[in-house]
């Protein structure tokens, strides 16, 4: 079963606007991060956000932030104010306690941000 | 910012060849990891490592693969034969430990190897 799910395959946003990339993931462990991880076309995996399953707030780092919806069990990752260097794949990621040697990526998002 | 090394940055073989991809973690991390990207497709988990032993590993992860930490700092990974569909991107990544619940056991992935095989 997939483990985490990215239904964007693409998506475009305009310069200066504010995207969401969406992500759902699947466990039973009540101990878990969630991770993105940014992927340039220079091919490099750029850690972005990070978000613990006892966490009460939702991450926030500059202009990224994680709006973490744990019932739902949904990590959507939002950049505000878009720039053109945003422009990459978007991978969401997932590492549970019982597995904590392996982190599990979701197939990925490719952003667009047009001019 | 301390980074996470690895040499080469692209390798071409033909197949049936063994490759060793080389990789310097972060010193003071204790877990290491190996995962491929084959070109415009998801990042597969391949390996972790710790203590000198292999913590994790998928089923990718066959009997033609190996990992190796043969000194202080490098961390190797072995493909032998190696057959048309290995071509792909290998990361190497490291994190302090590898709780779930800390933003410090994020990994952080070298540049990438990418090998072609032909």
């Amino acid at each position: 079963a997939q483990k985490i799910t990215q239904t964007q395959p693409g998506m475009f946003v305009q310069e200066k606007e504010a995207v969401t990339l969406d992500c759902t993931y699947d466990t039973s462990d009540p101990s878990y991060g969630l991770f993105w991880y940014k992927q340039p076309s220079s091919g490099e995996m750029i850690f972005l956000i990070y978000q613990g399953s006892y966490d009460q707030q939702n991450a926030t780092e500059g202009r990224y932030s994680l709006n973490f919806q744990k019932a739902r069990k949904s990590a959507n990752l939002v950049i505000s104010a878009s720039q053109l260097g945003d422009s990459a794949m978007y991978f969401c990621a997932m590492r549970e306690m019982a597995n904590a040697g392996k982190s599990t990526f979701g197939d990925g998002t490719t952003l667009t941000v047009k001019p | 910012e301390p980074e996470v090394t690895q040499t080469p940055s692209h390798q071409v073989t033909q197949m049936g060849q063994e490759v060793i991809l080389r990789c310097v973690p972060i010193s003071n991390h204790l877990y290491f990891y190996w995962y491929r990207q084959i070109l415009g497709q998801k990042v597969e988990f391949l390996v972790s490592f710790y203590n000198n032993e292999i913590s994790e590993k998928s089923e990718i992860f066959d009997d033609q693969f190996s990992v190796e930490r043969p000194d202080g700092s490098n961390f190797t990974l072995k493909i032998r034969s190696t057959k048309l569909e290995d071509s792909a991107m290998y990361f190497c990544a490291s994190s302090p430990d590898k709780g779930t619940n800390s933003g410090a056991n994020v990994l952080t992935f070298g540049a990438g190897s990418r090998l072609t095989v032909l």
